[in-house]
């Protein structure tokens, strides 16, 4: 298994357009989550998802926000009309069960600019 | 709600020195604790983590103490080299469901 893989690495776009990232966990992982993390911080929970199941969105989470896993496999997150605020490094990770109980595997992110 | 908060912000220390991060938390019923590390253009990677039910837990020159009365656990890090530099980031459970990570420790360890 290769870990928790994110696409892209980098994303620059203008504000106002949408963006997509993509998350692969790993196989075995039933758990997939995405934080946030800006410069100097720690990375700040969105939302989390069981299998295809979304079972929780942070109050952080605008309606611009939307998040899928559609086959209990891969996810995606969208941001709608992005704004230079939304600007940071999106996480994805992974776990087999509850996070909070075994931990998370990271993926590497993928880091947004919003000129 | 769950509060977790870390400290130093930055630790600068010489090789073969000890380094030693804090974290307090808030949930009493929290009962796994794990510390992560960060290097430019990464994600955080689990380096060692523990369980309420121990009091200490160690893997080499890493090694995790956790005082549940207090409600704070710690990092410990000895014989510090250049390779341990990065963030640190400690994390307490909300309801076993997800994690809250602290606001990292930058580590500099200087030749």
């Amino acid at each position: 298994d290769t870990g928790v893989s994110q696409d892209p690495r980098h994303k620059i776009t203008k504000r106002g357009q949408n963006v997509t990232f993509r998350c692969d966990p790993i196989s075995e992982h039933n758990r997939l989550y995405w934080y946030r993390q800006t410069l100097g911080q720690g990375p700040e929970f969105l939302t989390y998802f069981q299998n295809e199941a979304q079972l929780e969105k942070s109050r952080l989470l605008s309606d611009r926000f939307s998040a899928e896993r559609p086959k209990g496999s891969f996810s995606t997150l969208e941001i709608q009309r992005t704004e230079q605020g939304d600007s940071a490094m999106y996480l994805c990770a992974s776990s087999f069960g509850a996070g909070g109980n075994y931990g998370y595997t990271f993926g590497s992110g993928t880091r947004l600019t919003v000129v | 709600g769950e509060n977790v908060e870390q400290h130093p912000s930055t630790l600068s220390v010489q090789e073969g020195d000890s380094a030693v991060i804090k974290c307090t938390y808030s949930d009493s019923a929290s009962n796994y604790f794990p510390w992560y590390k960060q290097e430019l253009g990464k994600g955080p990677q689990l380096i060692i983590d523990i369980r309420s039910n121990v009091g200490e837990k160690k893997d080499q020159r890493i090694a995790v103490t956790l005082n549940k009365t207090a409600k704070h656990f710690s990092l410990h890090i000895t014989e510090t080299q250049p390779e341990d530099s990065a963030v640190y980031f400690c994390a307490a459970p909300i309801n076993t469901d997800k994690l809250i990570f602290g606001t990292g420790t930058r580590l500099q360890v200087f030749p």
